[in-house]
């Protein structure tokens, strides 16, 4: 079983529109969660990082978390085809330098 | 930003043989990692470092399988003997403290034939 599922598998948005990301652990240990963003051929980079209940903005990202749920979602407002790319929600116990886990992904398609 | 070099990019070699992927990670960050992506999905923990010690391995990371990063050079994934299932791409990251955001390089495109 996966401890972090993300939903949907694939997505397709028009650019302009808005993406939602979705992305649920299976384990209450984890309490630390990324976004990260892979374009094809690359290595993930780091969108942003949410450790509280409520929301953070970072430009045209929106991260949710709600610990009680153990959910996490990501909104892109205004996606450009460059937002194109899979992106991953990935979980973390606790500080110190213990395992990232990443989830299962969501590919993003952004047509113009 | 900051920036983790791996080397090399792309290796094929024969199964049995041993291999070396090596990482340079960001200066001045003390947490180091390998994660395994097969066909552009799901980005698989394998091992973290600090301080010259595995912290924690997950099952992936098989006996065959070993880190080191001897006198703050290269961070080293050695996989020996090589099995066909180890075909994937190699991801190095590695962090300034615990709880920091990790810094992925490029990965090594490995093949196992």
């Amino acid at each position: 079983q996966q401890k972090v599922q993300q939903s949907p598998e694939s997505l397709s948005v028009p650019e302009g529109g808005m993406a939602s990301l979705n992305c649920t652990s299976s384990d209450r240990n984890f309490q630390y969660f990324w976004w990260y963003r892979q374009h094809s051929g690359e290595g993930p980079k780091a969108l942003m990082s949410i450790f509280s209940d409520g929301d953070k903005k970072e430009g045209r990202f929106t991260a949710h978390l709600n610990k009680a749920s153990l959910h996490v979602s990501l909104h892109i407002r205004d996606s450009q085809p460059s937002d194109s790319a899979l992106y991953f929600c990935a979980a973390s116990e606790r500080q110190g330098g213990r395992a990232l886990i990443f989830g299962t992904g969501t590919t993003v398609s952004v047509s113009p | 930003g900051p920036k983790v070099l791996q080397i090399p990019s792309h290796q094929i070699i024969d199964m049995g043989q041993m291999v070396t992927l090596n990482c340079d990670p960001v200066s001045n960050h003390l947490y180091f990692y390998w994660y395994k992506q097969i066909l552009g999905q799901q980005m698989e923990f394998l091992v973290n470092f600090y301080n010259g010690k595995v912290m924690e391995k997950s099952k992936l990371f098989k006996d065959q399988f070993s880190v080191e990063r001897p006198d703050g050079s290269y961070f080293t994934l050695k996989i020996q003997p090589t099995a066909l299932e180890d075909s994937a791409v190699y991801f190095c990251a590695s962090s300034l403290g615990g709880g920091n955001t990790l810094y992925f390089g490029e990965g090594s495109r490995l093949i196992v034939v």
